[in-house]
């Protein structure tokens, strides 16, 4: 089964900053990894499929990167509505299909 | 559009069943795989179990094996989950999920049905 750790737990910025989050695998998943959005009370929101690849309707300041075995999620510049929970989810080796942790970003 | 709209989820007592059902429309429903994930309250993202678009290839985690069964009627275009033997860890938000073939990638999720097990 592939782990993924997702760091940090909780992050607390501003508006306009940039926010960086971090997956870690516990072993290499090519590019075959995602990024979910979930606000609070509302269902999961695919936001990145393939690492790099923005979903349909996903804002432009959203943005992913990495190979193998970490990957990144950068937020360029933070919007209220960004408050969420990110969760990152691989597909290359399932079943099962794993998801992080989570990281909770905060808006100051 | 893309439509998921779960029903079925309710407060059930240890040991007892329910089955979930997830109703699709916006979409080729018999070519997409359909899974369910579910959220254990104040929890992250588990998935439980995934179907392909004929039905043929079924998987569940360790989690539900054996308890849960995953099916679908694409006359219908709904996808169903029967619990059975349900425990208090299997509590949850369980949400339907779609993907492009069996390629899983969860493209779009229903909003999600809440399962209580207590006695």
């Amino acid at each position: 089964e592939i782990v993924l750790t997702q760091s940090p737990v909780t992050l607390s910025l501003s508006p306009g900053e940039r926010a960086t989050l971090s997956c870690r695998a516990s072993h290499s998943v090519s590019n075959y990894l995602a990024w979910f959005q979930q606000r609070p009370g509302q269902a999961p929101r695919l936001l990145i499929y393939d690492a790099s690849h923005r979903a349909a309707g996903v804002p432009a300041r959203f943005s992913g990167s990495g190979f193998g075995t970490d990957f990144t999620l950068t937020i360029s510049s933070l919007e209220p509505e960004d408050s969420a929970v990110y969760y990152c989810q691989q597909r290359v080796y399932w079943p099962p299909l794993t998801f992080g942790g989570g990281t909770k970003v905060e808006i100051k | 559009e893309v439509q998921l709209l779960e029903s079925g989820g309710g407060l059930v007592r240890p040991g007892g069943s329910l089955n979930l059902s997830c109703a699709a429309s916006g979409f080729p429903f018999s070519s997409d795989a359909m899974s369910w994930v579910r959220q254990a309250p104040g929890k992250g993202l588990e998935w439980v179990s995934s179907i392909s678009g004929s039905g043929d290839i079924i998987h569940y985690a360790d989690s539900v094996k054996g308890r849960f069964t995953i099916s679908r009627d694409n006359s219908k275009n709904t996808v169903y989950q029967q619990m059975n033997s349900l425990r208090d860890d299997d509590t949850a938000v369980y949400y339907c999920v779609k993907s492009v073939g069996l390629d899983m990638k969860l493209d779009y999720w229903g909003q999600g049905t809440p399962v209580t097990v207590s006695s």
